[in-house]
């Protein structure tokens, strides 16, 4: 069965940081594996995603991932931080089998400092 | 293209009344998901439709949750009758064969039961 694990509910940088948000996944088929933004009083939106070919993934606002699978994870990365950046981050991999069905991680709150 | 609709955005009832909260997937996607999130319960997935079947309902609360596809452009959740714990951000998410299961998320319905 297929799986996430984001490690750490809450992560706080200050502005200008390093961001590393962390995301594990277990899958029996080639994984396709995706990182959602939520803002506050917003719904889920893309930011990423890789599903073949190049193992580092470039998305939205500076964002990027890489696909390690040795180490069976994901995790989305951003050189400095923006206040703007403040938000919700979900990590998913698809199901196996002939559907379009996600398994969400339990998401990660990321606060930004001044 | 207007991205994924719902309607209404926010809904205020009471207790024993009935809920329907309305979806408009993207034309062309023939996968539709209806999720829940709450604070206590994250992200769960409700039911999803392909090609306007339900394929798996198993994330349905109780009874009183049913949900309809009655054509390609329109899907509803209903809550019949609601209760204060079904208090929660409703999302409804549409994907297409083309996508590599990437799925498109609505601005999402704020139901409050009194």
């Amino acid at each position: 069965a297929q799986s996430v694990t984001q490690l750490g509910s809450h992560v706080s940088v200050s502005e200008g940081a390093l961001v590393l948000l962390r995301c594990n996944y277990s899958s029996s088929v080639p994984p396709y594996l995706f990182w959602y933004v939520q803002y506050p009083n917003q719904g889920l939106q893309l930011l990423l995603k890789y599903t073949t070919g190049a193992t580092l993934v470039k998305g939205i606002n500076g964002f990027e991932a890489e696909f390690k699978k040795s180490e069976t994870s994901f995790h989305l990365t951003k050189p400095s931080a923006h206040m703007s950046d403040a938000a919700e981050y979900f990590c998913a991999v698809r199901d196996g089998g002939a559907t379009n069905k996600l398994i969400f991680g339990t998401g990660t709150l990321l606060a930004v400092q001044p | 293209d207007a991205g994924v609709i719902q309607s209404p955005r926010h809904e205020v009832t009471e207790m024993g009344q009935e809920v329907t909260l309305r979806c408009k997937p993207i034309s062309g996607h023939d996968y539709l998901f209806w999720y829940r999130q709450t604070m206590m319960r994250g992200l769960e997935l409700l039911i999803y439709f392909n090609n306007n079947v339900p394929i798996d309902d198993s994330g349905m609360p109780e009874d009183r949750f049913s949900a309809k596809m009655p054509n390609a452009s329109f899907s509803t959740l209903k809550i019949q009758p609601s209760e204060p714990r079904d208090s929660a951000v409703y999302f409804c998410a549409s994907s297409g064969l083309a996508g590599f299961n990437e799925q498109f998320f609505g601005p999402g319905t704020r139901l409050t039961v009194l």
